[in-house]
């Protein structure tokens, strides 16, 4: 069953430290990872999108990182700012045609001054 | 370029009442995709809709419905409302899809409450 679990559920974190927001996913065959942002009560906005062959890449202080033999991807946020606060959420696509995506349930960031 | 509009952006109905929400896409774009965003389910997918065509659906009772006009515009409309139902839609575009690459934007959401 294709699935995208994502960890830690939630977190809070001082402004400044840095942080790393895990995607396990068991999507088959693999087509792309999108990391979403989204603030509340907003749509998500996209941070990265990475293929297979791609296992990092960054967007500011963003960067997501890709193991696609272990199916795993991270999302470091560095030196976090209040507006980091946000819900983050991983998206996996399939190869297999039209919208097949995979989304997590999302990881709750506050960060805190 | 202005981005995805999505109107109402808030709305409270009845049970029972049927709704109808309305998506803009940015200019350009042919693909549609609607969803709903639960606290507790996440994002997940209604449908997309490309060049006026129903192209994919997600695992949705036929109480939802939508089309898309020879403008990209898109309504989706839900009948029979129920309580479950109250949840953020939000609509994404894209030039051609959502394959490779193909990067989503997505509005603002409508905020559907029913009472």
């Amino acid at each position: 069953k294709n699935q995208v679990e994502q960890s830690p559920q939630s977190l809070i974190i001082l402004e400044g430290k840095n942080c790393t927001l895990q995607c396990n996913y068991t999507v088959s065959p693999f087509s792309n990872l999108r990391w979403y942002k989204q603030d509340t009560g907003r749509g998500p906005v996209s941070l990265t999108i990475m293929t297979f062959s791609e296992n990092t890449k960054s967007n500011g202080r963003y960067t997501a990182t890709l193991d696609a033999d272990t199916k795993q991807s991270s999302l470091h946020i560095t030196a976090s700012q209040l507006s980091d606060s946000a819900s983050y959420i991983c998206v996996v696509s399939d190869q297999t045609g039209a919208n097949n995506l995979f989304f997590g349930t999302g990881t709750r960031l506050t960060v805190i001054p | 370029k202005a981005g995805v509009t999505q109107t109402p952006r808030y709305l409270i109905k009845t049970r029972g009442q049927q709704v109808t929400l309305s998506c803009s896409p940015i200019s350009g774009h042919r693909s549609v995709s609607w969803y709903q965003q639960t606290p507790g389910q996440g994002l997940q997918f209604l449908f997309e809709y490309f060049s006026e065509t129903q192209r994919n659906k997600g695992n949705f009772p036929g109480r939802f419905s939508g089309r898309q006009f020879s403008n990209s515009r898109s309504e989706m409309n839900v009948s029979t409302l129920e309580l479950g139902d109250s949840a953020l839609y939000l609509c994404a575009s894209s030039p051609v899809g959502t394959g490779y690459r193909n990067e989503q934007f997505f509005g603002p959401g409508t905020r559907l409450t029913v009472l």
